[in-house]
């Protein structure tokens, strides 16, 4: 079946725009997460949503970011004000389940965000 | 809040060498541990996963990891790496963040490089 998927698969913006990534999960899957990944790291967590609540958003680094999933299945991360420091890959990942230590999560291809 | 270290950014392999990629965390409680690989231009995809049970677990691809509580390790080893294994290695935990859900917490990740 088909995988997460995440688009646009590049997004290049200046300086104070507003950026919006989309990302839809794997058919079924209730709990989806945010991730972003700058150059030399590794993923770090963002939001996790359980259905259409945000049930943790701990890593969001400030108020410029917000994330939405109304429905269930899609989810959106808005980026306002953005700025250089922004730019990072930013992943998504869904999972079968609410988030537990056991359940595997599947991600997406990202989407590469250059902010100049 | 937890963290993982890995040990290496680089390595680099001649194709039939052994494969040892180190892994330490850092968290007080359960944990669920995970070695994640990127491929050139793939997504992150599961390698293997510890969740309880026998410490040495079996992945894809021939791969292993051994988990030794002691130590907070999780070692990944391959007897035998080939040009295929070239790749990005991600060393994750997921453990109860306290703010209402698990988190995956990833290291830095170490590149793989395989010359045939």
């Amino acid at each position: 079946g088909a995988g997460v998927s995440q688009t646009p698969s590049n997004k290049v913006t200046e300086k104070g725009k507003y950026v919006e990534l989309r990302c839809d999960p794997i058919s079924g899957h209730t709990a989806l997460y945010w991730y972003r990944q700058s150059l030399g790291q590794g993923p770090e967590f963002l939001i996790y949503f359980q259905g259409t609540g945000a049930a943790d958003d701990s890593g969001l680094p400030n108020d410029r970011f917000f994330a939405v999933r109304p429905e269930g299945s899609v989810s959106t991360l808005k980026i306002q004000r953005t700025e250089r420091g922004d730019s990072a890959v930013y992943l998504c990942a869904s999972s079968l389940t609410r988030s537990g230590g056991e359940n595997e999560q599947f991600f997406g291809p990202g989407t590469r965000l250059t902010v100049l | 809040a937890q963290s993982v270290s890995q040990h290496n950014h680089h390595v680099i392999l001649s194709e039939a060498a052994s494969l040892e990629l180190g892994c330490n965390y850092s968290y007080g409680g359960t944990v669920n541990l995970f070695w994640y690989v990127q491929y050139p231009g793939q997504h992150l995809q599961l390698l293997l996963k510890y969740f309880s049970g026998d410490p040495l677990v079996k992945g894809i691809k021939g791969f292993e990891a051994e988990f030794i509580k002691s130590k907070f390790s999780f070692n990944l080893r391959k007897p035998s790496v080939q040009w295929s294994d070239t790749a990005e290695y991600f060393c994750a935990v997921n453990a109860y963040s306290g703010a209402g859900s698990y988190q995956l917490t990833f290291g830095k990740g170490t590149k793989l490089s395989v010359i045939p």
